[in-house]
């Protein structure tokens, strides 16, 4: 159980397009969501945390234009990188808490490869 | 105060061996301290988790110790793989915001 998927898996643009990625919970639901951003050889940064039904909390930095994040559902939420450059080249992963299950446990996602050209 | 700080950076264990990674944190009001693993270009997976009730926590051959009063924990890997070749990530958190450490890359000799 609490399998959380992503799609795309890889997605390759040019600079100035948007690309959405989606996120879901499979077999829970999922009352929170998070997205992160992880560069090569480092630590998972958290970029935001989104509840269903409402606005999505951005950490300190991350521009909330550039990253708009909907959780449209208690099993969908996407991110969508709105034009995007180069340096938002990155691999991106979300999680999610159940909702029925250990409160403080996180179920990520496979992540997803994006490629800006 | 919510850094939690991960040691050693990498490690190379011969199989069989036992690998031992730590964790230091600062902050008295986290209570839940998982470990997950995470392979070249996939998410991480939850490995084992611990709450400070306890001093120590074992899965099959993953071990968690905890030391409250230290404010530290540890991941022990016992008879070591191949397979367990990963980068492992300690994690905190007093709420549901998790605050990871840098991260150990473990690689395992066959």
């Amino acid at each position: 159980g609490a399998v959380v998927s992503q799609h795309p898996s890889r997605v390759i643009c040019k600079s100035g397009t948007s690309v959405k990625i989606e996120c879901r919970s499979l077999d829970f639901q999922a009352t929170t969501m998070f997205w992160y951003r992880q560069f090569p050889k480092q630590s998972l940064m958290l970029m935001a945390t989104s509840n269903e039904g409402s606005k999505a909390t951005y950490e300190q930095g991350v521009e909330k234009d550039k990253f708009l994040i909907n959780h449209a559902s208690l099993t969908l939420s996407t991110l969508t990188v709105t034009s995007a450059h180069p340096e938002d080249s990155s691999f991106y992963i979300c999680s999610a808490i159940t909702s029925g299950g250990a409160a403080d446990t996180q179920y990520f996602g496979p992540g997803t490869r994006l490629t800006v050209l | 105060q919510q850094q939690v700080k991960q040691s050693p950076q990498s490690l190379i264990v011969q199989k069989g061996g036992i690998s031992i990674i730590n964790c230091a944190y600062e902050n008295t009001a986290f209570d839940y301290f998982p470990w997950y693993q995470q392979f070249p270009g996939k998410g991480p997976a939850l490995l084992i988790a611990i709450r400070p009730d306890v001093s120590e926590k074992k899965e099959g051959r993953f071990t968690i110790s905890f030391n409250k009063s230290a404010k530290q924990f540890s991941l022990h890997i016992m008879d070591s793989q191949p397979g367990d070749s990963a980068t492992y990530f300690c994690a905190a958190t007093g709420t549901y915001k998790y605050i990871f450490g840098t991260g150990t890359r473990l690689k395992v000799l066959a």
